[in-house]
């Protein structure tokens, strides 16, 4: 099946500073790409669309001067985390549906952020 | 979205079939059955999906109700590595977001 990376894999990080997570599709296109946060013991949350070349879409409760998508080909998204504090510590995962396909929708290994 | 249900946790002994039940009575026509599972720590991984009819690849099976309210995943051989949480979720088509409910942690036991 085709690949999604994320980098980094794990981040520590101090509180009030920002944080970016990249998600590639390695071997194919997407123009559309998904953001989850997931804390221990939960389930996967969407928290924004990416969509390439235009603005991302949040989720309600989701701030979006927080939590900067910025989707600039059609292989990378990356999500900033502005200002990141403790409560931010959690597993953030992108997916991507590959662009003309239906069929399936491939995630990345997740993104481990921990925000001391 | 429609919503699943699914049972909070099952085990399965190794080398048997594992069934995952799920329950989605109020799935449109339009909308598909897919199962995702996710290893501890690491993003979902795909494993099948279906519309209505019965559906089999190298991983797992799909059976789903004539009346499409609800479905089962069917792991033939279960391996430890299956130990996961398995999520059930419908939807009009992965280019669509989705919407994860609480899934159901399979344990595979020797």
């Amino acid at each position: 099946g085709a690949v999604v990376s994320q980098h980094p894999s794990w981040v520590i990080c101090k509180s009030g500073t920002s944080v970016k997570i990249e998600c590639r599709s390695l071997d194919f296109q997407a123009t559309t790409m998904f953001w989850y946060r997931q804390f221990p013991k939960q389930s996967l949350m969407l928290m924004a669309t990416s969509n390439e070349g235009s603005k991302a879409t949040y989720e309600q409760g989701v701030e979006k001067d927080k939590f900067l998508i910025n989707h600039a080909s059609l292989t990378l998204s990356t999500l900033t985390v502005t200002s990141a504090h403790p409560e931010d510590s959690s597993f953030y995962i992108c997916s991507a549906p590959p662009y003309g396909q239906a069929n399936e929708q491939f995630f990345g290994p997740g993104t481990r952020l921990t925000v001391l | 979205d429609a919503k699943t249900t699914q049972p909070t946790s099952m085990d399965c002994a190794e080398g048997r079939a594992a069934n995952l039940p799920c329950n989605h009575s109020t799935i449109s026509g339009n909308e598909y059955v897919y199962w995702y599972r996710q290893i501890h720590s690491q993003g979902p991984q795909y494993i099948i999906h279906g519309l209505k009819n019965n559906e089999t690849n190298e991983m797992a099976s799909l059976i789903i109700t004539e009346d499409r309210k609800s479905s089962t995943l069917i792991l033939p051989h279960a391996t430890l590595r299956d130990t996961a949480v398995y999520y059930c979720i419908v939807n009009p088509g992965t280019a669509s977001k989705l919407t994860f409910g609480t899934g159901t942690r399979l344990q595979v036991t020797l």
